[in-house]
């Protein structure tokens, strides 16, 4: 069974800094989906990045971006000049096939 | 596109009360995915629809809960009789190619048994 593991249950990072979100995740597989998705106290998951593991490029939304080391299962966020809005739970998830796996999630405090 | 839209937004009810969740995936989207939230428990895959066929329910905890898809644009997932331990928040998501396309998810309806 896939595991995903987020060993930061909380972070924080000042406003307008740089902060990175860990994610290492345990597959025998080598072609999957790993997401980041956001969720913010009003509850709703909204995906933040994607990136599929035949590509070796890292993926990159906006001031969000990844650093995929697919020999290491590791796929950690960057958040790049952190804004308040940013501030959420944010969860790491592995997808093969229909299975989607979450991990525990880390929380984001953004500090003014 | 209003994305996944979910019904109620918040339900509380007492012990022994059916409880009804409602879902309308985002139109075009043949899959949908009913999941559940707690602390405990985090993120867990409840029932998933193929084309409005149920594919895999091994995720329903018991036979209280059951969902339908009667069409494509409309779901539910239903518990009877609730208990205090059913309290989550309940997440639909669609995606338009299983396996290949991005789930998307709807604002969740949290559901509280007294």
């Amino acid at each position: 069974a896939q595991t995903v593991t987020q060993s930061q249950p909380e972070m924080s990072v000042q406003e307008a800094e740089t902060v990175t979100l860990s994610c290492t995740y345990d597959t025998s597989e080598s072609d999957y989906y790993l997401f980041w998705y956001k969720q913010p106290p009003s509850r709703q998951m909204i995906l933040v990045i994607r990136q599929e593991a035949y590509k070796q490029q890292n993926a990159t939304e906006n001031r969000f971006s990844v650093n995929f080391q697919k020999a290491a299962k590791s796929f950690s966020l960057k958040i790049s000049d952190s804004q308040l809005g940013d501030a959420a739970m944010y969860f790491c998830a592995y997808r093969r096939a229909r299975q989607l796996t979450f991990g525990s999630g880390t929380q984001l405090t953004v500090l003014p | 596109d209003a994305g996944v839209i979910q019904s109620p937004r918040h339900e509380v009810t007492e012990m022994g009360q059916e409880v009804t969740l409602r879902c309308k995936p985002i139109s075009g989207h043949n899959s949908l995915f009913w999941y559940r939230q707690t602390m405990m428990r985090g993120l867990e895959l409840l029932i998933y629809f193929n084309n409005n066929v149920p594919i895999d329910d091994s995720g329903m905890p018991e036979d209280r809960f059951s969902a339908k898809m009667p069409n494509a644009s409309f779901s539910t997932l239903k518990i009877q009789p609730s208990e205090p331990r059913d309290s989550a928040v309940y997440f639909c998501a669609s995606t338009a190619r299983v396996g290949v396309d991005t789930q998307y998810f709807g604002p969740g309806t949290r559901l509280t048994v007294l």
